[in-house]
């Protein structure tokens, strides 16, 4: 079945440090993929998108490019900041997947802490 | 502002209780779902309902119930056949394929 795969966390890293944090996926048809970031007791908060192969989504200095060839969708940020900590979650949503056609399937989460 | 209001954010169960946490959206939004999240691990779909009137199992149903009488409000129930139900409970609604929106979340712990 369709699934999604971070990497471990936690990340820790000092302000202005560029950041990578990678997410593969295994899916049956041609996903989109979604980037969401959870701040401390909040819910989550869509951060970008891209709905097929070669889209790159971007917000607030974050970017993710769709890439179909290996089957990834790897957050990106040149320079973090403190207020970037949070946990980080990869999903992908396949219509072909059954059920709701807006099902997510997530990743465990990938928590950051940015120091000073 | 439109947007999806989850409550209590704090919640405590006693042994063999049914508590339900409420979750209401003024998106106008067709789709909503329940789910369930633990320390460490992603979210896992506890139900869902594309329509009034209609819900489905989602992965991790058993020990818990929904209700879907109003577009706007799917209410997710924890019941006493939920032997491990303290986790942080997350509600989203979505219109088509447009991304899912969130709730702040539920913390559900045992007395």
């Amino acid at each position: 079945g369709d699934s999604v795969t971070q990497m471990e966390g936690p990340v820790t890293l000092s302000e202005e440090a560029f950041l990578t944090i990678n997410c593969t996926y295994t899916a049956t048809g041609y996903p989109s993929l979604f980037w969401y970031v959870q701040y401390p007791g909040e819910g989550l908060q869509l951060l970008l998108k891209a709905t097929k192969a070669d889209d790159k989504g971007s917000n607030k200095g974050f970017e993710a490019t769709y890439r179909k060839e290996t089957t990834s969708f790897h957050l990106e940020k040149g320079s973090v900041q403190v207020s970037d900590s949070a946990v980080y979650f990869c999903a992908l949503s396949d219509p072909n997947y059954g059920g709701s056609q807006g099902n997510l399937i997530f990743g465990k989460g990938t928590k950051l802490s940015v120091k000073p | 502002d439109g947007g999806i209001t989850q409550s209590p954010k704090y919640l405590f169960r006693k042994e063999g209780q049914n508590v339900t946490l409420s979750c209401e959206q003024n998106l106008n939004h067709d789709a909503m779902y329940w789910y369930r999240q633990d320390p460490g691990q992603g979210l896992r779909l506890i139900y869902y309902s594309q329509i009034v009137n209609d819900f489905q199992k989602g992965d991790i149903a058993e020990g818990y119930s929904v209700s879907r009488e109003k577009k706007e409000s799917f209410p997710l129930t924890v019941t006493s056949a939920q032997k491990n139900p303290t986790a942080f409970y997350l509600c989203a609604s979505q219109q088509g394929y447009q991304p899912q929106h969130f709730g702040d979340g539920t913390r559900l712990s045992i007395l």
